[in-house]
């Protein structure tokens, strides 16, 4: 059964320093999501990215995020200088109708020291 | 403003039943949706039902929707082992966004 894969499982970063998350979607998926979930917190919405554009995003993607889909297979979220509150599991998610039916990757657990 | 509430914690024994429920405060959603975390894992989209719809029936899984509570519930008939895992309760409406309950860790015992 296809499924959706992210790469590192967990990464530790410097605060300040720049991470880059990769995901790779359900291969006729159109439609791409990253999520979080802070230790203890709720998950929360991020971005949906489709026709490399951003759809929607919500208050927490500031401009210290950005999101890439740099080749057919891959769909990234870059943190340009991260925080120590941007600690947390990150889940990309794919579907093939636009905000139905989203299948999550298993997540990369971020920490920022 | 959207909110999605869940109990924390649900203990049942093996082969019994279990009821997850799950109240939201946005009645204009339009899909409910109910996924499952096992340890390690990302989150498995288990059914959804349609705002327009009472009762979802998929094999063991029974989903409830009382719009008018706004109360979802998810049923586990036959509850196995396997079934242990954090189950979380999703709403969407016309948007690209899932907002999600706080999850309900669901515990068999023999």
């Amino acid at each position: 059964e296809p499924e959706v894969t992210q790469t590192p499982s967990h990464q530790v970063t410097q605060m300040g320093q720049e991470v880059i998350l990769r995901c790779v979607p359900i291969s006729n998926h159109l439609y791409f999501y990253w999520y979080r979930q802070i230790l203890g917190q709720k998950v929360e919405f991020l971005v949906s990215f489709y026709n490399n554009e951003i759809s929607e995003k919500s208050e927490i993607f500031d401009d210290q995020f950005s999101v890439e889909r740099p080749d057919g297979s891959n769909f990234t979220l870059k943190i340009r200088s991260t925080k120590l509150e941007d600690s947390a599991m990150y889940f990309c998610a794919s579907s093939d109708r636009q905000g139905h039916e989203q299948y999550f990757g298993p997540g990369t657990r971020l920490t920022v020291t | 403003g959207e909110d999605v509430e869940q109990s924390l914690f649900l203990s049942v024994r093996e082969g019994d039943s279990s009821v997850i429920n799950c109240t939201y405060t946005d009645s204009s959603s339009t899909y409910l949706y109910w996924y499952k975390q096992e340890p390690g894992a990302g989150l498995q989209l288990l059914t959804y039902i349609f705002s327009n719809m009472d009762m979802k029936q998929d094999q063991r899984l029974t989903v409830l929707l009382n719009k008018k509570d706004k109360h979802l519930s998810l049923r586990i008939a036959d509850t196995q082992t396997g079934d242990s895992a954090i189950y979380f309760c999703a709403e969407r409406y016309n948007t690209d966004k899932l907002i999600f309950g706080t999850g309900t860790r669901l515990q068999v015992f023999p």
